[in-house]
């Protein structure tokens, strides 16, 4: 029974360059979230998705950062002409909503670094 | 804004001793809470869910849901150095598509 699968687990981009994270949900999953957490802090939520929809993206940067869930394919989280700043752990999760509540499960997540 | 509040820690326990972990959430109309766990540098793993007021219990582990006060916690018994961990609070919100809002962790360190 795989889990949420995230690639890659590290990434290592210069300043300027542009940083792609994969994350594959839960078989049987169709929600997907985001969240950043730096070091020695909690989880901050970026985006939710279902297949071809963006849900809540309240968390998420005006610029530089976009996510997708395309019909088919692995929810991508974009990050354009990455800062420092973008250093963190990327964490995606699933559900599949269903009752009695909205248990997500998380992947390893992406530890990317800016350089 | 609703949130979801913890003692950042660190609660230091020692060895064989219950831990006791606690949050607050100001939604009053949530209906779903979780705990997880998270060992530094790794995901979060969900390690318990409450839906009803009381207890409910898993192993070693106790959920305590007070709907009325707006509180939950998380009990450890018999504590174990490897259930050194940051213990997150979330909790579903009312309204909308049920999001979860994350506490930010209450850091739980346990003395061999």
């Amino acid at each position: 029974n795989a889990g949420v699968m995230q690639n890659p687990r590290h990434l290592v981009r210069r300043r300027g360059q542009e940083a792609r994270l994969r994350c594959s949900p839960m078989k049987g999953h169709s929600h997907v979230y985001w969240y950043r957490q730096l070091p020695e802090e909690g989880l901050k939520f970026m985006v939710y998705l279902q297949k071809e929809n963006i849900i809540d993206e309240s968390g998420m940067p005006k610029e530089r950062f976009s996510a997708e869930f395309p019909k088919e394919g692995p929810s991508i989280l974009r990050i354009q002409q990455v800062v420092r700043g973008d250093s963190a752990a990327y964490f995606c999760a699933s559900s599949s909503l269903a009752p009695p509540g909205n248990e997500q499960f998380f992947g390893p997540g992406t530890r990317l670094t800016v350089l | 804004q609703k949130e979801v509040e913890q003692n950042s820690g660190p609660l230091s326990v020692p060895e064989g001793a219950i831990a006791s972990l606690n949050c607050t959430y100001s939604d009053r109309g949530s209906q779903s809470f979780f705990w997880y766990r998270q060992y530094s540098g790794k995901s979060p793993e969900l390690i318990m869910s409450i839906y009803s007021n009381g207890d409910k219990e898993d192993g070693r582990f106790t959920a305590q849901l007070n709907k009325a006060s707006q509180y939950v916690s998380l009990l450890i018994r018999d504590s174990q150095p490897s259930d050194s961990a940051t213990y997150l609070c979330a909790v579903v919100n009312s309204g909308g598509y049920q999001k979860v809002t994350f506490g930010t962790g209450t850091k739980l360190q346990v003395i061999p």
